[in-house]
């Protein structure tokens, strides 16, 4: 069956300071990845998606940056994080059209201090 | 005026009551989901639909595609059926666009 890890769950992190967070699917080749982030009262937002190794997407301008180095890895990152980057950050996938990411991981929460 | 708006914003029931949440959205869509997002942050997809009504356990999902309007029911609701209750839709081009979520609680 198909899983879907995110990792860390919470993060802590001081502004000025670099981010990695990382996504990992199994069980299934070549899935569409996505990265969302959730601010406070706000509905999901669209960061990245992927169709394939090395293809990313961008849907906003930002100050994150995304990569997929292996087919079942996506991650996120920021040299230098803002306040602004705080909230929470959802990675998932899917396997059929691009766009509806049907499973989702459990989540980061990062806080900016 | 938000692509996609949820009503109510909160809501409590009492164990055992029926539950209704109601999503509108103003663009054309190839396709709607429902999600359900526990108190920890994880996310489940319950439906996806594009047309008349799905129906899983005591989830039941319809929508309208002429009103532009969907529902999510939950029958005979229990305390873990509180999460919020997010619906996103497809647009016909581009990605998904979700609403701001309905926060349930149900009381014992």
């Amino acid at each position: 069956s198909q899983t879907i890890h995110q990792w860390p769950a919470t993060l802590v992190q001081p502004v000025g300071s670099p981010l990695s967070l990382e996504c990992t699917v199994e069980g299934t080749s070549n899935p569409n990845l996505y990265w969302y982030r959730q601010a406070a009262g706000r509905g999901l937002q669209l960061l990245f998606y992927s169709v394939g190794i090395g293809q990313i997407s961008s849907e906003v301008p930002q100050n994150l940056s995304a990569s997929r180095p292996q087919d079942r890895q996506f991650i996120l990152s920021s040299k230098k994080l803002l306040l602004s980057d705080s909230g929470f950050y959802l990675c998932a996938w899917s396997g059929g059209p691009l766009g509806q990411p049907q499973h989702f991981g459990d989540g980061t929460r990062l806080s900016i201090l | 005026k938000n692509e996609v708006e949820q009503s109510p914003q909160n809501l409590t029931a009492q164990e055992g009551e029926f539950i209704t949440i109601n999503c509108s959205y103003s663009v054309g869509i190839s396709a709607l989901h429902w999600l359900q997002q526990h108190p920890g942050g994880g996310i489940v997809s319950l439906f996806m639909l594009s047309s008349g009504k799905k129906k899983h356990g005591r989830l039941i999902a319809t929508i309208n595609i002429q009103e532009k309007h969907s529902s999510l029911h939950i029958t005979a609701s229990h305390p873990r059926d509180s999460a919020v209750y997010i619906c996103a839709v497809k647009r016909s081009q581009g990605n998904l666009i979700f609403g701001k979520g309905t926060k349930l609680s149900v009381k014992p």
